[in-house]
């Protein structure tokens, strides 16, 4: 059963520059939630995705999108990258069945960095 | 503002002790509470989890005790094994997001 599978691992851009960074969820699951984790910080909520649709959003600004497809895959889109935009984004699968979107199960992340 | 607040930035523990690991919370909302483990160059891996009606689950070595009143929660590892070094994070679920704690990190040695 493969779990949360997220690509590229590592990722190296310029400052300006548009990333897309993608997520496979766990078997059985059909909700995906992104998190950016800075260094020396816990996880930060930036969207959830259920339905193809965005369901819930954190204290991000618009420059980071989103979006999921049938399969229940996704992608993060981050638009004018900054260099405060260099951290870990992780991907967490859960279901929104039986009301366990709460029981996140995390990929093991991109490594953003910006120059 | 922060609502999960973990004040330990790190705790070292004799092998075969008892870890105790705490987390404090504002927000009276939270329904769910998680803690994770992180291993460097992975993502976080899901530990175990207490719903706030409850005031303790446990998982073999593992055990959160959850104190409402308080809003503090604590993950106790007995007996500690040199593998249980990692971060630590706690978390708590509101409306599905999850908001996570800066993490502890944990260090038993042998």
């Amino acid at each position: 059963d493969a779990g949360v599978t997220q690509s590229p691992t590592h990722l190296i851009k310029t400052r300006g520059q548009q990333v897309t960074l993608r997520c496979s969820p766990k078997s059985g699951h059909d909700t995906v939630s992104w998190y950016q984790q800075a260094l020396g910080q816990g996880p930060q909520f930036i969207f959830q995705y259920y339905e193809e649709e965005e369901r819930q959003r954190g204290n991000f600004p618009d420059r980071f999108s989103g979006h999921q497809f049938p399969n229940y895959s996704s992608e993060l889109n981050v638009n004018a990258l900054l260099l405060g935009d260099s951290a870990l984004y992780l991907c967490a699968s859960s279901t929104f069945t039986f009301g366990l979107a709460w029981a996140q199960y995390f990929g093991p992340g991109t490594r953003l960095t910006v120059t | 503002d922060q609502q999960v607040k973990q004040n330990s930035p790190s705790l070292s523990v004799q092998e075969g002790r008892i870890s105790i690991l705490n987390c404090d919370y504002t927000n009276s909302m939270f329904d769910y509470f998680l803690w994770y483990k992180k291993y460097p160059a992975e993502g976080p891996t899901f530990l175990i989890s207490i719903s706030s009606i409850k005031d303790k689950n446990e998982d073999g070595r593992f055990t959160v005790f959850l104190n409402k009143s308080a809003k503090h929660l604590s993950l106790h590892i007995v007996p500690s094994q040199p593998g249980d070094s990692a971060v630590y994070f706690c978390a708590a679920s509101a409306g599905n997001k999850l908001v996570f704690g800066a993490g502890t990190i944990l260090r038993v040695k042998s």
